[in-house]
């Protein structure tokens, strides 16, 4: 079946490294998304990409950065990690912009 | 102002009890309309989709969109403690940005 799948699921950093989550979809969706979640705030968006080589900015990229080279991966980057980075990171994709399946959560806590 | 508002709760209610949950939302540009249900430590599923106003039926669930109020709802009818779970509305717009814009969620506990 296809699905969407990231990694690491959990992962602890520290201040100031550079951290890298995963994402991948074998759908063949061209939209993907990040979101992060917490605790009043609900989802937020930080990047989506329409397609290869395609990125854009959401609500809440201030630090983070992502990359498309292929329509399968859509990866995730913190800088230069901080403690208001904690949080659960969601990735989605979608072939219709409507319908969106996500995938299982990357849990990072930034010390 | 979030573009999305939804009561967090915890909403906790009897086994049976019919269920509802809602949102409002700001920017009459939003078109289609979603609810997601997440339980814990998962990501979240889509439960229900439509598109402008209208009422949507699937089983116990029935999502209900009031654009003239900016207002949607979901129904749960015969609530059941599988049902217990955080339900997040969600938006997206016809054209332009094409990421949906969700509420916080509403945390359900159904009593068995």
């Amino acid at each position: 079946d296809a699905e969407i799948t990231q990694s690491p699921r959990h992962k602890i950093t520290e201040t100031g490294r550079q951290v890298t989550l995963a994402c991948h979809q074998t759908w063949n969706h061209n939209n993907m998304f990040w979101y992060r979640q917490d605790l009043g705030h609900g989802l937020r968006l930080i990047h989506y990409s329409y397609g290869v080589q395609d990125t854009n900015k959401g609500e809440v990229s201030d630090g983070y950065s992502v990359s498309r080279s292929n329509t399968e991966d859509l990866p995730l980057t913190l800088e230069s990690a901080a403690s208001s980075q904690t949080s659960v990171y969601f990735c989605a994709s979608s072939k219709d912009g409507n319908t969106i399946y996500f995938g299982e959560g990357s849990w990072l806590t930034v010390v | 102002q979030k573009e999305v508002e939804q009561d967090p709760g915890p909403l906790s209610v009897p086994e049976g009890a019919i269920v509802s949950l809602n949102c409002t939302y700001s920017n009459s540009a939003f078109q289609y309309f979603m609810w997601y249900r997440q339980y814990s430590r998962k990501g979240p599923e889509l439960l229900m989709y439509t598109y402008s106003s209208g009422n949507k039926e699937d089983g116990r669930f029935t999502a209900q969109v009031d654009k003239s109020s900016k207002y949607i709802s979901l129904f749960i009818r015969d609530s059941q403690p599988s049902d217990s779970a955080t339900y997040l509305c969600a938006t997206i717009m016809d054209t332009g940005r094409r990421a949906l814009t969700f509420g916080s969620g509403t945390r359900l506990q159904v009593q068995p």
